[in-house]
């Protein structure tokens, strides 16, 4: 099992929809939780972090973390063909510097 | 890309040869990191600095080194490159841990091919 899992995709979502991409986590000592967004051929970008249960909102994305069942989500509303990216979840244990990186899912906005 | 630059962008090596990837940070972070990535396998970390001269190994280190002499240069060396290290390459640096959470800015990446 991959201490970071995520679904390769590609998901495709219509222009204006809402994108849910997920992201489960073996180590439940796990205490940041990262979404980096990344073009093709470009270098990741953070998009937003969270480390408290629930939702975290930022402008058209919104990360929701659930320790209990070990998984965080990244919701992007009024998707738009520039989200056209694969989103990377990262979780870090805290305390050390060993931040674990998901494969990343492919996210394809259909104008 | 946070101030952060890498060099060369890209390079075409013959195998058994060395090879030394540099990154150059503007931001005074105290942390610096190498990443390779590869298809299926997402960001996997090499090694990372703690500071100047302070170094430790990720969790894909073999065949790899590092040295910081400066808080703002961190170079990857591969003694005698592979084909298995064709990879592109990622420089990432983050502020004092100290409390949560750890965000990480990554260089625009070193795509290295070993023939």
């Amino acid at each position: 099992q991959k201490e970071v899992e995520q679904n390769s995709g590609p998901l495709s979502v219509p222009e204006g929809a809402i994108a849910s991409l997920n992201c489960t986590y073996s180590d439940r000592g796990s205490q940041s939780f990262f979404w980096y967004r990344q073009y093709s051929g470009k270098s990741p970008e953070l998009i937003m972090f969270i480390y408290s249960n629930g939702d975290k909102e930022d402008g058209r994305f919104t990360a929701q973390l659930n320790k209990a069942s070990q998984y965080v989500s990244l919701l992007i509303r009024d998707s738009q063909p520039s989200d056209s990216a694969t989103y990377l979840c990262a979780v870090n244990k805290g305390g050390g510097f060993k931040t674990i990186f998901g494969a990343g899912t492919r996210l394809f906005v259909k104008a | 890309d946070a101030g952060i630059t890498q060099s060369p962008r890209h390079k075409v090596t013959e195998t058994g040869t060395p090879v030394t990837l540099r990154c150059h940070q503007t931001e005074n972070h105290r942390y610096m990191y190498w990443y390779r990535q590869d298809p299926g396998h997402g960001l996997r970390l090499i090694h990372y600095s703690y500071g100047v001269k302070d170094t430790d190994k990720g969790e894909v280190s073999d065949g790899y080194s590092v040295s910081r002499s400066k808080t703002e240069d961190f170079l990857l060396t591969l003694e005698s490159a592979t084909s298995s290290q064709t990879s592109v390459y990622f420089c990432a640096i983050s502020e004092t841990p100290g409390t949560q959470p750890y965000e990480q800015y990554f260089g625009p990446g070193t795509r290295l091919t070993v023939t």
